[in-house]
């Protein structure tokens, strides 16, 4: 199968808690990427980490790579019922190409 | 903001037709990208471009083809379209560099009937 499983397919929480969202991919990567997709509609970038970073942040995300496992988290804290969308990793591989890879995505909801 | 736009939006078209999908985006990117996506469903990568001239297949084989003649324009073509063509198509583009993030279109919905 394709490159970048997310791990849960579902998730559903309250306001306030934290979301953890987990990814595998199987081949060398330059980089690993998330987006985020509102009700079917185009994805929208939120991070990059590069291969040879371990750890990111950006406001109330945090992703965090560990090539050794081929596998990569993203949290949001403090979620809120906006956060409520579709979650996915992408993987570009190295080479010139620049293939970029979607996983299944993870669907969380965030009930007020 | 992404300077991306794909038509139409949405195209209700009979069996057998020829039908051609829009992407053209302003940014000057190299690298343009065509997705299809199924409700509530994974992103299969069907057509990639690395630019003019240059266009791959993805790991979802496709009985749709692309072409790349000028870096604005990546046009997605049926030649006769059927009911299991029926998805949501996504375009994307990215400019080249590893550290780059991809802009998305706001998406084909095509149903076939």
């Amino acid at each position: 199968s394709q490159q970048g499983e997310e791990d849960p397919q579902a998730l559903s929480i309250q306001e306030g808690e934290n979301a953890t969202m987990n990814c595998s991919y199987k081949t060398s990567i330059n980089n690993l990427q998330w987006y985020r997709q509102n009700s079917g509609r185009g994805l929208v970038h939120l991070i990059l980490i590069r291969s040879n970073e371990r750890e990111k942040h950006s406001g109330r995300l945090r992703v965090t790579l560990d090539t050794s496992k081929k596998s990569s988290s993203l949290l949001i804290t403090a979620s809120r019922a906006a956060d409520t969308a579709s979650y996915f990793c992408a993987t570009v591989n190295q080479g010139g190409s620049e293939k970029l890879v979607f996983g299944k995505g993870t669907k969380l909801t965030v009930n007020p | 903001e992404a300077d991306i736009y794909q038509t139409p939006r949405y195209l209700v078209i009979g069996t057998g037709k020829k039908i051609t999908l829009e992407c053209s985006q302003t940014m000057g990117h190299d690298k343009m990208y065509w997705y299809q996506q199924d409700p509530g469903m994974e992103l299969h990568l069907i057509h990639y471009s690395y630019g003019v001239n240059s266009t791959e297949k993805g790991d979802l084989s496709s009985e749709s083809t692309v072409s790349r003649i000028r870096t604005e324009h990546f046009p997605l073509t049926l030649e006769s379209a059927r009911p299991s063509h029926t998805s949501q198509y996504l375009c994307a583009t990215k400019k080249q560099g590893g550290k780059t993030e991809a802009f998305f279109g706001q998406g084909t919905r095509l149903t076939v009937v």
